[in-house]
């Protein structure tokens, strides 16, 4: 059961343009949003996050919006560097909950995004 | 200040043999957490160590899986009797305690290979 979906595989875009990620989640009880970049052979790298009580957050180049009624987020990047390509992955977590819940990530399979100079 | 450290970053083992994969958290922090990433599939969260404490092993195989976070030295991922299923990538993370969940740092991973 995939509690979060990132139904893109993989996107190309050119260097200077937007680039929009999207991730949809099932489990109503995520309440706080994570996006990871990742390089091959390295780790994940937190990005930008969003909370359940806003509907966008804005770190320079990156912006992530919230749509919870329709359980889905994007990350915005503008403008898009060749440098940003990489494995993006969108990632859940539960916080208002105690337990378990405020500290597992839930990953989606993420999206790999290839910027075309 | 390092970041999480990993090893062995490679590991080949056939089946049936042991696999040993270590974390080394970055300092000060005393909270780890494991995960595995299987062939085209996201991270899946295995177990959450406290130094000498397993605070949540929900995350792991029942059987030939186990992990210790020892009051000195690395975390250890044991698996035994390894099958071909174990192939995966292995990221071990750390945060400091009481910190909030994007404070998780993650190592570079281990690729293990079952043949």
């Amino acid at each position: 059961d995939q509690q979060v979906k990132q139904n893109s595989p993989s996107l190309s875009v050119q260097e200077g343009r937007i680039s929009i990620l999207n991730c949809d989640y099932t489990n109503s009880m995520f309440d706080y949003f994570l996006w990871y970049k990742k390089y091959p052979a390295e780790g994940p790298t937190f990005l930008i996050s969003i909370s359940s009580i806003k509907d966008k957050n804005e770190d320079g180049r990156f912006t992530v919006f919230l749509n919870k009624s329709a359980k889905h987020l994007s990350l915005h990047i503008v403008p898009s560097q060749p440098g940003d390509s990489a494995v993006y992955f969108c990632a859940a977590s539960a916080q208002a909950y105690s337990g378990a819940g405020s500290y597992q990530l839930t990953f989606g399979k993420g999206t790999k995004l290839s910027v075309i100079p | 200040n390092a970041g999480v450290m990993q090893n062995p970053r490679h590991l080949v083992r056939r089946r049936g043999q042991e696999a040993r994969l270590r974390c080394s958290p970055m300092k000060g922090h005393s909270h780890v957490y494991w995960y595995r990433q299987l062939p085209e599939e996201g991270l899946k969260f295995m177990v959450y160590l406290q130094k000498e404490n397993i605070i949540d092993e929900s995350g792991m195989p029942k059987e030939r899986f186990s992990a210790e976070f020892p009051k000195e030295g690395p975390s250890i991922l044991r698996i035994q009797q390894v099958v071909r299923g174990d192939s995966a990538a292995y990221f071990c993370a750390s945060s400091p305690p009481n910190s909030r969940v994007e404070t998780q740092y993650f190592g570079p991973g281990t690729r293990l290979l079952v043949l």
